[in-house]
Formats: C-alpha cells, structure tokens, sequence
C-alpha cells in the first residue's frame, strides 16, 4: 500500500527555469511533510518541510505548497541551477513519534 | 555542529551471519530512526529510538533489532543474514521535527 506517491520517475529542466515536483499521499493522519534531496550512495539531505496547518512554506530557492483537500504537495525549484541534478525525495510523518513514510523519488536533471 | 555519523561504511557479510550498524546522532538529538534502501522497495522505515526505548517499528522480521544508549547513541542489528538483506542502511536524528541523516552503511550480504 504506497501511502504516498511521486508518480515522476523523472524529470528535465533547463538551467534558471522552474523544477516543479509533485508528491501525492492517500493517508489524511500524516501532519507533517519533507522533501529530500539525494545523490548515489549518500544519504538524503534535507530541504524543507511544510505542517499540514500551512499551505506554503519558502526557503531560498525553494518552495513547497501544501493541499490537504487534494492530499498533494509540490517542490517549485526556482531559479534551477545544474547542481540541483538528484533524486528528490517527498516524506510525511504521523503526528506520533519521526517514522517517515517516502514516495519512491524523482530524478531531476537540470540541464546547463 | 558534528552531522549524523555511521560506522562502518561499508560491510560484506556471508548469509548466516550477523552485523552491527552504528550511528551517532547529532548533538542534542533524542531520537534516532533507521531506514532499509534497496532499488526495488525504496526507503523503508525500521524503528526508532527516544531516550533508549524503541516508539515505533516498521514492518521488518524480527532479525532486525537495535537498541539506544544513554547517549543517544544507537546500533541496530541484524542476525541471521540473507541475501535480500543487502541495502544501504539509513541512521536519522531528530530534534523537533525534521530528520537529519547519515551517510549510511551499505550492507552486501554474499
């Protein structure tokens, strides 16, 4: 049962225009939702999150919508730059205790 | 601030065996969760730890096990070893919220 969903395998993007990820989940008791950046062998980075009282949270470059009726969130990369290149993690989390439940990744390339 | 650390890196193990994963946490961090990576099923979560006791347990047979010390520091164990138990395992530490993670362990069990 994939409890949250990145249907984007992959995605490409030209260098200083928007990434725009998509992240979908099915379970309405998760309270808390963070996006991840990975490369090969490393373990993920942490980029931003968002509770699920906000609709939207900025960070830098980063921004991330919430919609709790559409049980949908989204990571807007702006300006992309190559280095953004990684797979990019969704995850939410129950209001009990840190297990995090992952969406299975989308590889962004950002093209120079 | 130190990140997360795990030890070893890297670890080949023959099926049968048994392995221990180390993780120190951040500075300050209370709780330590750990993560199974593998390319078919993705990040799983396996337990984690506050404050030495176990609060939540993933769907994993019971030859995963781990525990935490006073110091916050944690293992996680694995006996038995089969083949499908290669992965890169993931060690997190949390304060309030958001989850830093390690570097992580990849097991190749042979």
């Amino acid at each position: 049962d994939q409890q949250v969903k990145q249907n984007s395998p992959s995605l490409s993007v030209q260098e200083g225009r928007i990434s725009i990820l998509n992240c979908d989940y099915t379970n309405s008791m998760f309270d808390y939702f963070l996006w991840y950046k990975k490369y090969p062998a490393e373990g993920p980075t942490f980029l931003i999150s968002i509770s699920s009282i906000k609709d939207k949270n900025e960070d830098g470059r980063f921004t991330v919508f919430l919609n709790k009726s559409a049980k949908h969130l989204s990571l807007h990369i702006v300006p992309s730059q190559p280095g953004d290149s990684a797979v990019y993690f969704c995850a939410a989390r129950m209001e009990y205790g840190n297990k995090l439940v992952f969406g299975a990744g989308t590889i962004l390339r950002v093209k120079s | 601030k130190a990140g997360v650390t795990q030890t070893p890196r890297y670890l080949i193990k023959t099926r049968g065996q048994q392995v221990t994963l180390s993780c120190s946490p951040i500075s300050g961090h209370r709780s330590v969760s750990w993560y199974q990576q593998t390319p078919g099923q993705g990040l799983q979560f396996l337990f984690e730890y506050f404050s030495e006791t176990q609060r939540n347990k993933g769907n994993f047979p019971g030859r995963f096990s781990g525990r935490q010390f006073s110091n916050s520091r944690s293992e996680m164990n694995v006996s038995t070893l089969e083949l499908g138990d290669s992965a890169l395992y993931l060690c997190a530490s949390s304060a309030l919220g958001e989850q830093y993670f390690g570097p992580g362990t990849r097991l190749t069990v042979t």
